[in-house]
């Protein structure tokens, strides 16, 4: 079955980084282009960026854009998002989420890990 | 960006009522839209993509309808387990933007 893991949420102080993973499994993780969202607590659902396949088409939020960088590693079946340069407005959790569109066009996000906390304050 | 105006915020209701939840956009997105629903501490679950196909496993009472700039979710009779929060999402271009969210509660 489709399993989506995220890892490497916590505590660190506003400037810092931190380093996300999502760990893929139950499906060929090369065929699917994938997207990170993230929830403020009590607050709404915000996309936060998006690659494709191969990793050679990017996008970013404007909120994140210069400071978060996302990428995959297909052998490892693997996301990443390395965030930079953290705010106090940063602090969510975050999700990775499957986009299917490459298989089955326009399909939104079918499958969403569990999430992972950061909190960002000092 | 694309803005997206969800509505209502909060809607009350009770178990076998028909519910319907509105996504407008500020321009046309073709069916480009999808709708999730949320419970409390869990990840968003897909209902329905392209606007009107319904995600596989999901109960037929959930509809979507829509196309351009105005959309719409109906679930047909409510049942306890459908009282959570929904939200809206457009992937017609980036950024991609999700609805403020409506939390649909028991009267």
């Amino acid at each position: 079955q489709v399993q989506l893991v995220e890892s490497g949420g916590g505590l660190v102080k506003p400037g810092g980084s931190l380093r996300l993973s999502c760990a893929a499994s139950g499906f060929t993780f090369s065929d699917y282009y994938m997207s990170w969202i993230r929830q403020a607590p009590g607050k709404g659902l915000e996309w936060v960026s998006y690659i494709s396949s191969s990793g050679s088409t990017i996008y970013y939020a404007d909120s994140v854009k210069g400071r978060f960088t996302i990428s995959r590693d297909n052998a490892k079946n693997s996301l990443y998002l390395q965030m930079n340069s953290l705010r106090a407005e940063d602090t969510a959790v975050y999700y990775c989420a499957r986009d299917p569109s490459l298989v089955v066009p326009a399909a939104g996000l079918d499958y969403w890990g569990q999430g992972t906390l950061v909190t960002v304050s000092s | 960006a694309i803005w997206m105006t969800q509505s209502p915020s909060l809607l009350s209701a009770s178990t076998g009522d028909r519910v319907t939840i509105s996504c407008r956009m500020s321009q046309g997105i073709s069916s480009y839209l999808a709708w999730y629903q949320q419970k409390p501490g869990k990840a968003p679950e897909l209902l329905i993509y392209a606007a009107s196909t319904l995600q596989s496993g999901v109960p037929s009472r959930f509809s979507g309808s829509g196309s351009g700039t105005d959309f719409t979710l109906t679930i047909s009779c409510l049942q306890s387990e459908d009282f959570a929060t929904y939200y809206c999402q457009q992937y017609y271009s980036f950024p991609y933007t999700f609805g403020q969210g409506t939390k649909l509660e028991i009267k």
